[in-house]
């Protein structure tokens, strides 16, 4: 089955304490993407990859790092949480050509840091 | 850069109401248009989309959009409601490399 998969779905952290969302897709496509939703924003995009070893900042990338060593692969590091990365996480991908630029989502982690 | 503007923030209706989401990006050329519905707990799921040809999109479970270029619309419709709509709505536009979202629209309906 084609998909998106992120983990963990839920986790409580302190804050400083250095965590890693992992986001895996079997579906071979080049473009990744992390979104955080947050209520009456909507989906703000974190980081993005075009392809391996390639990666870019999005609309809000302070206090978050990515790599993308693999092309499967797309993980989230929070160095040193703080409260205000409290928010619900998605991981995206879709083919660079074909796809007329629609995602395709994993089904979210949702991270508290108190 | 493209922006996304979603008017209605929260709607409730009664099932079997007319309904009609707004949605207005900030500027023309070639869009790539994409409605999204998130169900409760779930992760968003793609409801249509239009890169070009016929204005009048359909997609699944009997929503629609219209894309009318000289008022920069997508306006999201669906006839009859029912409670299974009940979710959030999200109207994108394709700028360069990513997808902008809209706020999104939380859809209530009560039977």
């Amino acid at each position: 089955e084609a998909q998106v998969t992120q983990n963990p779905r839920y986790l409580i952290t302190v804050t400083g304490k250095k965590l890693t969302v992992t986001c895996s897709q079997n579906m071979n496509h080049e473009y990744m993407s992390w979104y955080r939703q947050d209520p009456g924003l909507g989906l703000r995009q974190i980081y993005y990859s075009m392809n391996v070893e390639v990666t870019d900042k999005g609309d809000v990338p302070e206090g978050y790092k990515v790599s993308r060593k693999e092309k499967r692969n797309f993980p989230l590091i929070l160095e040193s949480p703080s409260p205000n990365q409290t928010s619900l996480y998605f991981c995206a991908s879709r083919p660079l050509l074909g796809s007329a630029g629609e995602l395709f989502f994993g089904e979210g982690s949702r991270l508290t840091v108190l | 850069a493209q922006s996304v503007s979603q008017h209605n923030h929260h709607v409730i209706l009664s099932e079997a109401a007319s309904l009609e989401l707004g949605c207005n990006y900030s500027y023309g050329g070639t869009v790539n248009l994409f409605w999204y519905v998130q169900y409760p707990g779930q992760h968003l799921q793609l409801l249509l989309k239009y890169f070009s040809g016929d204005p009048l999109v359909k997609g699944i479970k009997g929503f629609e959009a219209e894309f009318i270029k000289s008022k920069f619309s997508f306006n999201l419709r669906k006839p009859s409601v029912q409670w299974s709509d009940t979710a959030e709505y999200f109207c994108a536009v394709m700028d360069t490399d990513k997808l902008i979202f809209g706020t999104g629209t939380r859809l209530q309906v009560f039977p």
